[in-house]
């Protein structure tokens, strides 16, 4: 089993139509966790950090979940640009990062 | 800002052949980590470094191998180059006490082997 899984997608979504989907992770020693971004072929780039409490940032707002171990985000009013892999990272406590497979979303018209 | 430094950005090698993938961190930042993304993957860690000390190994081969200099770069060198060996390897750095901060990528090398 991996240590961080994320259903693969793609979720195809219509355009301002919502869509949300989690991360489990394995290792409840995991200290900090991130969702990034990744376009067709390029770096990863942070979208947010999961704080504990749920955070929100525009339309994206992930949460946290200790007890069942995973991070959700949704997007709202979902845009065409919004189209990309969003990849589920985990920091554990001796620094090292975990990657999950990331999960394809597709914005259509 | 300064960001993660990747160098070369593409590279065309021939089987066999070898090759080294350099990366620059963001000033201060004292960890680096090297991933391998082949075609509809997702990035699979290969090795890191910690204050120029190998902190942790993935699923590098034998074949390669990388360090950290003094200045916090590091180099990925890689030898007897198979054509499996064709991916994007990208380069991460981030602060290691900083825990609730976040890695920084770079733009990644795009390496075909031919």
């Amino acid at each position: 089993r991996k240590e961080v899984e994320q259903d693969p997608g793609p979720f195809n979504v219509p355009e301002g139509a919502t869509v949300a989907f989690n991360c489990t992770y394995s290792n409840s020693a995991s200290q900090s966790f991130f969702w990034y971004r990744q376009d067709c072929r390029k770096e990863p780039k942070l979208l947010m950090s999961v704080y504990s409490s749920g955070n929100e940032d525009g339309r994206f707002t992930a949460q946290l979940n200790r007890a069942s171990q995973y991070i959700s985000l949704l997007i709202r009013d979902s845009k065409l640009s919004d189209s990309a892999t969003y990849l589920c990272v985990l920091r554990d406590s001796w620094g090292k990062l975990q990657f999950g497979a990331g999960t394809q979303v597709v914005v259509t018209p | 800002a300064a960001g993660v430094i990747q160098s070369p950005r593409h590279l065309i090698k021939e089987k066999r052949e070898t090759a080294t993938l350099k990366c620059y961190p963001i000033p201060r930042h004292d960890t680096v980590y090297w991933y391998q993304q082949g075609p509809g993957q997702d990035p699979q860690f290969l090795i890191s470094f910690y204050e120029k000390m190998q902190s942790d190994k993935g699923s590098i081969p034998d074949r390669f191998s990388a360090q950290q200099f003094s200045d916090y770069h590091s180099e990925l060198n890689m030898s007897s180059l198979e054509l499996g060996d064709s991916a994007l390897y990208f380069c991460a750095s981030s602060a290691y006490r900083e825990m609730n901060t976040e890695a920084f990528f770079g733009q990644g090398t795009r390496l075909t082997v031919v």
